[in-house]
């Protein structure tokens, strides 16, 4: 299995702090994405890369920005973190052709702003 | 916003039983993922369906993708306390873009 590391798994801040959420990975794959798990509205899209220095918006971005200056790690900031972005944050990566690009998750980031 | 809809959003049976799941959208998609997900761990991928009509068999699961490339199920024979779980799917409305996924189907089999 693909290896896939998100750091840190829990985190409490506080309103307005900046906040930066780290996916790591071993395999080299070229596609990551940051994901929202929230109930009652399931997964959904923050951003995506498609390499080195490659990103774009997803379904729902705003507050959020991505950096990706080496192919193994893939950085979400908070701007300014709010009461609204508490959530579990989801990072994947795109498997390859032999793996019919099934998604590999890591075991998730569950932020609260207080 | 594609919408992929699930149903039923929960599901609580009892050991032995059968169930289906449904996920149906009013777009195309180039394929159709299935994940499982624990609790405070990530989806974990059971399978991918990619031809219009495809069976997929996994043990006591069978995945079924429309004619139309609209829709997909889920079957599960003779559910086990440890099929319990919350199930997503996801499509991509074409290749290299990113999957779009379900709210989920919460299942719980009791024994």
């Amino acid at each position: 299995d693909a290896g896939i590391t998100q750091s840190p798994r829990h985190k409490v801040t506080e309103t307005g702090t900046p906040v930066t959420l780290r996916c790591h990975q071993t395999e080299n794959h070229r596609y990551m994405y940051w994901y929202r798990q929230d109930p009652g509205h399931g997964l959904r899209l923050i951003h995506y890369s498609y390499g080195v220095k490659d990103t774009d918006k997803g379904e729902v971005s705003d507050g959020y920005s991505v950096s990706r200056s080496k192919t193994e790690d893939f950085l979400l900031t908070l701007e300014s973190a709010t009461s609204s972005q508490t959530s579990v944050y989801f990072c994947a990566i795109k498997g390859a052709a032999l793996a019919n690009y099934g998604y590999t998750f890591g075991s998730g980031t569950r932020l609260t702003v207080v | 916003t594609q919408l992929l809809e699930q149903s039923p959003q929960f599901l609580s049976i009892q050991e032995g039983e059968n169930l289906t799941v449904y996920c149906n959208s009013s777009s195309v998609f180039s394929s159709l993922q299935w994940y499982r997900q624990e609790p405070g761990e990530g989806p974990v991928l059971l399978v991918t369906v990619v031809t219009g009509g495809e069976v997929k068999k996994l043990k006591r699961l069978t995945f079924q993708f429309g004619d139309a490339r609209k829709d997909s199920s889920l079957h599960i024979t003779a559910a086990q306390p440890g099929d319990t779980g919350l199930y997503l799917c996801a499509g991509d409305h074409q290749a290299g873009t990113a999957l779009i996924f379900g709210k989920g189907t919460t299942l719980s089999v009791s024994s």
